[in-house]
């Protein structure tokens, strides 16, 4: 399997606030690298998939970057509405993984 | 509209078989891979294993070590997750997914269930 870390577990920010979710591969991935957002008692709704593209629907505050090993999901202005854990994912293996996820609290 | 809708909660003893569903609808079902994803409780998010309803090709998480069974029948347009002797740990809320791909190779869950919850307990 292709370990994903996620930094921080959780962090707390106000609103307006700009927020950066990071992911680090054991191994290279390229930009087989997808972010999921999950609030409480929902099903995860995909926001950026292959690192950096937005997924149709999706706020434009939401963008992704990175390559290789390390990523990041960045919110320009986090707003109540995004409070949730967020999650990274790889498709660049057979098996795909997830992170072990961030919770994003105001 | 891309629909995945699954079946149930379930609550079973341990030692007893179950499989629970996904019904796929507003797409073509034997063109796009779903996947089974775990989140036991509190906890965060499993890849288990995806199927291609077109012809049964399937993958499992090697953590798994054959403890379920994926499977997908196109004339129903459903994909299940079966097991035939169940645990105590497999207490937790599954969800399908449609897996889709970019023309670049780039793959993802693009579209969710609603969750299926077991409780498995004596």
């Amino acid at each position: 399997d292709i370990q994903l870390t996620q930094s921080p577990s959780s962090l707390s920010s106000s609103v307006g606030d700009r927020v950066t979710i990071t992911c680090r591969a054991r191994q290279s991935i390229s930009g087989y690298l997808n972010w999921y957002q999950q609030k409480p008692g929902k099903a995860p709704k995909l926001l950026i998939y292959a690192a950096s593209n937005v997924q149709s629907g999706v706020p434009s505050r939401f963008s992704g970057s990175g390559s290789g090993t390390d990523f990041a999901l960045t919110i320009s202005s986090l707003q109540p509405e995004d409070v949730a854990t967020y999650y990274c994912q790889q498709s660049y293996s057979v098996f795909w993984t997830f992170g072990q996820g961030t919770k994003v609290e105001i | 509209e891309v629909q995945l809708v699954q079946s149930g909660p379930e609550v079973k003893k341990p030692g007893e078989s179950l499989k629970i569903s996904c019904k796929g609808s507003g797409y073509k079902f034997t063109s796009y891979w779903i996947g089974w994803v775990r989140q036991m409780p509190g906890k965060g998010l499993e890849w288990m294993g995806i199927v291609y309803p077109g012809d049964s090709d399937t993958r499992y998480s090697p953590s798994l070590r054959g403890e379920v069974t994926i499977s997908a029948d196109k004339s129903l347009s459903t994909a299940y997750l079966h097991w035939s002797s169940l645990e105590a740990s497999d207490s937790a809320l599954y969800f399908c997914a449609r897996g889709d791909w970019t023309d670049a190779g780039w793959g993802f869950f693009d579209n969710w269930g609603q969750g299926t919850l077991v409780t498995v307990s004596s």
